[in-house]
């Protein structure tokens, strides 16, 4: 069964500083990932996709890799801003539509 | 284009009663998943739909159950409502015009809370 991880299950930077979340899937036999953003109390936002052929995907100040074999992803955000203040999730699209969700990276940037 | 709207968003019900939540996904999209988060579990996948049809289903039991109707509109039904069964259901559509990977767009989720 698919085993999704994140690490670190908190974050707490302070505002401008470049940070990683980390991504780790225990089976390499996916579609995609894709990484989504989730305000309190409110659904999922999408913020990067990448397909099983690529290796990275780059939206603004975000940039997320793929390493399929090994199993990994990164995101990667530049200079936080405190509206980037949410908990992150990775997932992993296997067989027919089923996401496979960690438990996701709560992320503080303070002013 | 309009999102993926769910409703109720809001919902209080007691143990032993049944609920039925409702999603209707993004004009063209064929497609509709549901997913259950809880602070115990996380995000699990419920089932899919595609034109109709129930075509994946997670780990869940029978008292959970759902329906995709020939405009694409979904419902989910539980019945029997446990204390457990509190959690944010969420629903996702997709284009799914090809085998896969195509990105799911989220709704904001129906809260229910079973007392």
């Amino acid at each position: 069964k698919q085993e999704v991880t994140q690490i670190p299950a908190a974050l707490s930077v302070p505002e401008g500083e470049n940070l990683v979340l980390n991504c780790s899937f225990t089976d390499s036999a996916i579609y995609n990932l894709q990484w989504f953003r989730q305000d309190p109390g409110k659904g999922l936002t999408s913020l990067l996709l990448i397909q099983s052929s690529q290796r990275e995907q780059t939206s603004g100040r975000l940039n997320a890799s793929l390493d399929k074999s090994s199993g990994r992803s990164t995101l990667y955000i530049a200079a936080s801003q405190p509206g980037d203040s949410a908990t992150y999730l990775c997932a992993v699209l296997t067989g027919a539509n089923n996401l496979f969700f960690g438990t996701g990276t709560r992320l503080t940037v303070i002013p | 284009k309009a999102g993926v709207t769910q409703t109720p968003r809001y919902l209080i019900k007691t143990r032993g009663q049944q609920v039925t939540l409702s999603c209707s996904p993004i004009s063209g999209h064929r497609s509709v998943s549901w997913y259950q988060q809880t602070p115990g579990q996380g995000l699990q996948f419920l089932f899919e739909y595609f034109s109709e049809t129930q075509r994946n289903k997670g780990n869940f039991p029978g008292r959970f159950s759902g329906r995709q109707f020939s405009n694409s509109r979904s419902e989910m039904n539980v019945s029997t409502l446990e204390l457990g069964d509190s959690a944010l259901y969420l629903c996702a559509s997709s284009l799914q015009i090809g085998t896969g990977g195509d990105t799911q767009y989220f709704g904001p989720g129906t809260r229910l809370t079973v007392l």
